[in-house]
């Protein structure tokens, strides 16, 4: 069975500045997939970044990169230079079975950033 | 921005009733996915389906839920005789299906259903 571990209910970090969000993964699968989705208050889910299991380098999407890290089973995400705007929930999650169909999440970092 | 469009947005019923969710995927999408938030959590996945088929629906409760995708027309969640335990965010996601677009999924804004 696959699982996420997001250990950090809550973070603050001041605008500008850089901010890491933890992420745990567990599976038995060789091939996995991993995501990033942020939940603003107005409730949608948007996709920020993904990286695969065989992927030799870590993701970058802009302000965001995940920091992957295969045998310790970790996929931080990073966001450098926050902005007001990067205030919300995040999700880490892991599709697995080959095609990623199948996406288990974690229960969320809660970012806040401050002015 | 033909994203997935998901309706209502939100949907009040009272216990007993049926909640009748829909799913538009976006274009060129064939691939469509039903996911449950409750308060506090992440989500849970619950069914996934092409045109037609259901291809995976571990994550269904086996009574009252039912889910379809057919050749035309919007992907529909059913909820039949819902309960109060049934409250929650329903999230409906579509993805290209191929495994060259690494199959990311994008969500729709969800529905987010009270039962009364």
């Amino acid at each position: 069975a696959q699982k996420i571990t997001q250990t950090q209910p809550g973070m603050f970090v001041q605008e500008k500045e850089a901010v890491t969000l933890d992420c745990t993964y567990d599976t038995s699968d060789p091939s996995y997939g991993l995501f990033w989705y942020k939940q603003p208050s107005s409730g949608e889910m948007i996709f920020l970044i993904y990286q695969g299991s065989y992927d030799q380098q870590n993701a970058t999407e802009g302000r965001y990169s995940l920091n992957f890290q295969k045998a310790r089973k970790s996929a931080n995400l990073v966001i450098s230079a926050s902005q007001l705007g990067d205030s919300a929930m995040y999700f880490c999650a892991m599709g697995s079975g080959g095609s990623n169909y199948k996406l288990t999440f974690g229960k969320g970092t809660l970012l806040t950033v401050n002015p | 921005n033909a994203g997935v469009m998901q309706n209502p947005r939100h949907l009040v019923r009272r216990r007993g009733q049926e909640a009748r969710l829909r799913c538009s995927p976006m274009k060129g999408h064939s691939h469509v996915y039903w996911y449950r938030q409750l308060p506090e959590e992440g989500l849970k996945f619950m069914v996934y389906l092409q045109k037609e088929n259901i291809i995976d629906e571990s994550g269904m409760p086996k009574e009252r839920f039912s889910a379809e995708f057919p050749k035309e027309g919007p992907s529909i969640l059913r909820i039949q005789q819902v309960v109060r335990g049934d409250s929650a965010a329903y999230f409906c996601a579509s993805s290209p299906g191929s495994l060259q677009s690494k199959n990311i999924q994008y969500f729709g804004a969800g529905t987010r259903l009270s039962v009364l």
